[in-house]
Parts: structure tokens; sequence; C-alpha cells
């Protein structure tokens, strides 16, 4: 099993929802990443863990809150967003976390917010 | 001055025809270097590595010069399904994080 997976594809919520993104991969892998990708921009970094702690936060607002239950999972708890929120976001993870792993993707939630 | 600069094209090639991209770094600390391809409304994918000596994959070369702090993606007879974004990627620092250039979008005409 090479792939991440990603739950779910498409969201559609208000700014007064809560709701939560799901990233699964069963290779392994010790660091997982999320991404915002806007349209016709490349990925930015979210958030990183490592060894199921999180090890980067690129100054994300709290309305976005991570969670790695276990190794094999990530997710991304969404909370009162602003429509500027909307946007693809991409998990991906690597073996180690290491700077030159492989960088493996998720396809995706795309998430609109109203 | 941007950590990762990309020319964003749109660069429109004919098929068999070769590209080349360039992609410059500020940091020259930095150890890895990556060509992402991201294809429209996908997730990107690793297309190669660019190692130090240079490296090929088939119709693609990679090439790394540390004196001037660029990497390039070489594509010779380019076909239709090349047509991407190509994401020129570097670490950053050495750790895990990593920065994305803003990508290249080449189309591949008939």
């Amino acid at each position: 099993d090479t792939e991440v997976t990603q739950t779910p594809k498409h969201l559609v919520m208000g700014m007064t929802n809560k709701k939560s993104l799901k990233c699964e991969q069963h290779m392994g892998h010790r660091a997982m990443y999320w991404y915002k990708q806007k349209a016709k921009k490349p990925p930015e970094l979210m958030f990183v863990y490592s060894y199921e702690k999180l090890s980067i936060n690129e100054s994300v607002p709290s309305r976005f809150s991570p969670e790695c239950p276990n190794s094999s999972l990530l997710n991304l708890h969404l909370h009162a967003l602003q429509p500027e929120d909307s946007a693809l976001y991409l998990c991906a993870s690597t073996p180690s976390g290491g700077a030159t792993d492989t960088q493996y993707f998720g396809p995706g939630t795309r998430l609109t917010v109203l | 001055r941007k950590e990762v600069e990309q020319d964003p094209g749109p660069f429109n090639v004919p098929e068999g025809a070769t590209v080349a991209f360039n992609c410059t770094y500020s940091n020259s600390a930095s150890q890895s270097f990556f060509w992402y391809r991201q294809d429209c409304r996908k997730e990107p994918k690793l297309l190669m590595s660019v190692y130090s000596s240079g490296n090929e994959d088939g119709r693609f070369t990679a090439q790394l010069n540390r004196a001037s702090q660029y990497i390039s993606l070489l594509i010779r007879d380019s076909k239709l399904s090349d047509s991407a974004t190509y994401l020129c990627v570097v670490d950053h620092f050495g750790n895990e994080k990593l920065t994305f250039g803003t990508g290249t979008r080449l189309t591949i005409i008939p």
C-alpha cells in the first residue's frame, strides 16, 4: 500500500460549522504534513507531525487544529473558518521526516467555506 | 528575494520539442532538491530528486548548480502527457520542512 488517503474529497461548510478532515497512510511513515493550496499557487506548509508529535506549526490560526491519534492517522479540525480559508487541503507523509525523503501526497480535500 | 523562484510560464511547446526550466533558491545551506509534477486538480507527485552530480531518468534530466544556486529540469522529446505544472522544491535548512516554488505551467501542443 503506497498511498495516502484523505476524506472527504469535497467539503462545503458555513462559518459557524465544526468539521474535520482526515488523512491516513499505511506505509509505516513517521512524519505527516498538512498543506494548504490556493488556486494557481504552490502548497503552503501548515503543520508537521514527526513521530506523532507536532514539530512544526507555521503560525497557523487557531481555527485550524491538528491532531495525530496514531502514526497512521492525521486529522485537521476546523472551526469558525472564513471564506478565505477555502482551498485544497493536502496531506502528505514521509518515511522519517528527513530532508531527503520523498513526500507522498494524498488527493486532497477541496474545502469551500460559505 | 523569494526562497524558491521559478518562471511561472506558461510554456506552450510543440510535441517532440525539448524544453528546459530553471529554478533559483536563496538559502545556500539547502541540501535537498526535487522536481514535483502537479496535474490540474490533482496532488503533487515526485518527478525526480536532484543530485549534485546531476541525474537522468528517461527523457528527463535534472541538474544542480550550487555555486549559482539554481536547479534545472530538461525534458526531451516532449509528450502530450507532459502537460502539467512543474514544482521546484527545496529543503529548508536541511530539516523536514520543504519550500515549494510557484510552479511552471507547461502545455505540450499537438
